[in-house]
């Protein structure tokens, strides 16, 4: 249990053009999902918390505008990067936890993260 | 804002010998988890600890929570190969992991 699935696994794009990423927990209802991304050799850095139905947390110095987040069901959320440019060329991770269910999938409150994303921007 | 920081970056070990990292925050935490990515893989969560002094074992793999709780040690004894990844710490809710141990292991 506790699968979290991400499409597409990569993708290459022209710049200027914009790339949605899906994040799907499978078989658990994600009340929060995060989206992460990751430079070679470093750590996650947290991009923004998406919660079912609400607007999307974004951390300091991440553009809401340019990376959309939408979280429109308890199993799915999207990050969309708009007008991409070869900075934005990244391992993007989503994760998703399930809070506050009784015998739910994250026991511990922990985060079930999907294969990641690999986006180039050419 | 809340720090943490994880050492050492980067952890070369002979296989069959013992080796720790260390993650520790500039405040109080109320939890640390800690998770492992394999090399072009994506982060799986090992551990979660919450009481001061708290220490849990997964076989070769034993984790702390310091007195204070604002540090945690991950202590791998006898390496295997298949042991080799990043090691994250992760705490609080908004906060990104730590910037992670990369174990490498010779045989």
């Amino acid at each position: 249990g506790a699968v979290v699935s991400q499409h597409p696994s990569w993708v290459i794009c022209k710049s200027g053009t914009s790339v949605k990423i899906e994040c799907r927990s499978l078989d658990f209802q994600a009340t929060t999902m995060f989206w992460y991304r990751q430079f070679p050799k470093q750590s996650l850095m947290l991009m923004a918390t998406s919660n079912e139905g609400s607007k999307a947390t974004y951390e300091q110095g991440v553009e809401k505008d340019k990376f959309l987040i939408n979280h429109a069901s308890l199993t799915l959320s999207t990050l969309t990067v708009t007008s991409a440019h070869p900075e934005d060329s990244s391992f993007y991770i989503c994760s998703a936890r399930a809070e506050g269910l009784a015998g739910g999938a994250s026991k511990y409150n922990e985060q079930f993260f999907g294969p990641g994303t690999r986006l180039t921007v050419l | 804002g809340q720090q943490v920081m994880q050492i050492p970056q980067y952890q070369h070990v002979q296989e069959g010998e013992d080796f720790t990292t260390y993650c520790n925050s500039s405040t109080t935490l109320s939890n640390i988890q800690w998770y492992k990515q394999r090399p072009g893989g994506h982060p799986v969560f090992l551990i979660q600890l919450v009481k001061s002094g708290e220490v849990k074992k997964q076989k070769r793999l034993t984790f702390q929570f310091g007195e204070a709780k604002k540090n945690s040690s991950l202590h791998i004894t006898a390496t295997q190969t298949t042991d080799v990844g990043t090691y994250f710490c992760w705490v609080g809710y908004k906060l990104s992991f730590g910037a992670g141990t990369t174990v490498t292991v010779r045989a």
